[in-house]
């Protein structure tokens, strides 16, 4: 079937712009979540989302990042004025659960968006 | 200390040897253990995962943990070139989190 699918696959923006970011679960998936990783640089957990329960917001970085995901299904992870420390590859998770069995709990990732903020 | 950590490498192994790459963790209630790998440029891609103690084989890989050492091991045999990449350790550390990732080592297999 159809793996995690995220948009756009690269990004290039100014400095001080607004960026939106997109992830498409695999379906049947309850749990998604967002990671950075800048070059060279290990996972960096930026926010998860369990099911209808509120978000785990405390891996984000700033109040200019926010993130929703509507229906239980889509995400997007919102940067705002963007700054050049933003620039990495945003990675998309989900998962069929966040707390079950090993197999419930595999994240699989999406290919990655890659930010280039200039 | 790193609730999950690995030595950042890189592991540099012959083709044809054996890769061991090592990872371990603080929380000795930890329950579930993925081993994932990530190709330069590429997102991670789950090789396999580990509950109980004892080994656990899949092909040319085998997953070791050892919860009373609190450290997960990957083995890799007969390594080839395509092996090269970074491997992430990811560890359930309690029931109410979800996974924790530890840096990654990489791995380098010369032919």
């Amino acid at each position: 079937g159809a793996g995690v699918s995220q948009s756009p696959s690269n990004k290039v923006t100014e400095k001080g712009k607004d960026v939106e970011l997109r992830c498409d679960p695999i379906s049947g998936h309850t749990a998604l979540y967002w990671y950075r990783q800048s070059l060279g640089q290990g996972l960096e957990f930026l926010i998860y989302f369990q099911g209808n329960s509120a978000p785990d917001k405390s891996g984000l970085p700033s109040d200019r990042f926010s993130a929703e995901r509507t229906g239980g299904s889509v995400s997007t992870l919102t940067i705002q004025r963007t700054q050049q420390e933003d620039s990495a590859v945003y990675l998309c998770a989900s998962s069929l659960a966040m707390a079950g069995t090993a197999s419930q709990e595999t994240q699989y990732f999406g290919p990655g968006t890659r930010l280039l903020v200039l | 200390q790193k609730e999950v950590e690995q030595n950042s490498g890189p592991l540099s192994v012959p083709e044809g040897a054996i890769a061991s790459l090592n990872c371990t963790y603080s929380d000795r209630g930890s329950q579930s253990f993925f081993w994932y790998r990530q190709y330069s440029g590429k997102s991670p891609e789950l090789i396999m995962f580990i509950y109980s103690n004892g080994d656990k084989e899949d092909g040319r890989f085998t997953a070791q943990l050892n919860k009373a050492s609190q450290y997960v091991s990957l083995l890799i045999r007969d390594s080839q070139p395509s092996d090269s990449a970074t491997y992430l350790c990811a560890v359930k550390v309690n029931a109410g989190n979800m996974l924790t990732f530890g840096g990654g080592t990489r791995l380098m297999v010369k032919p």
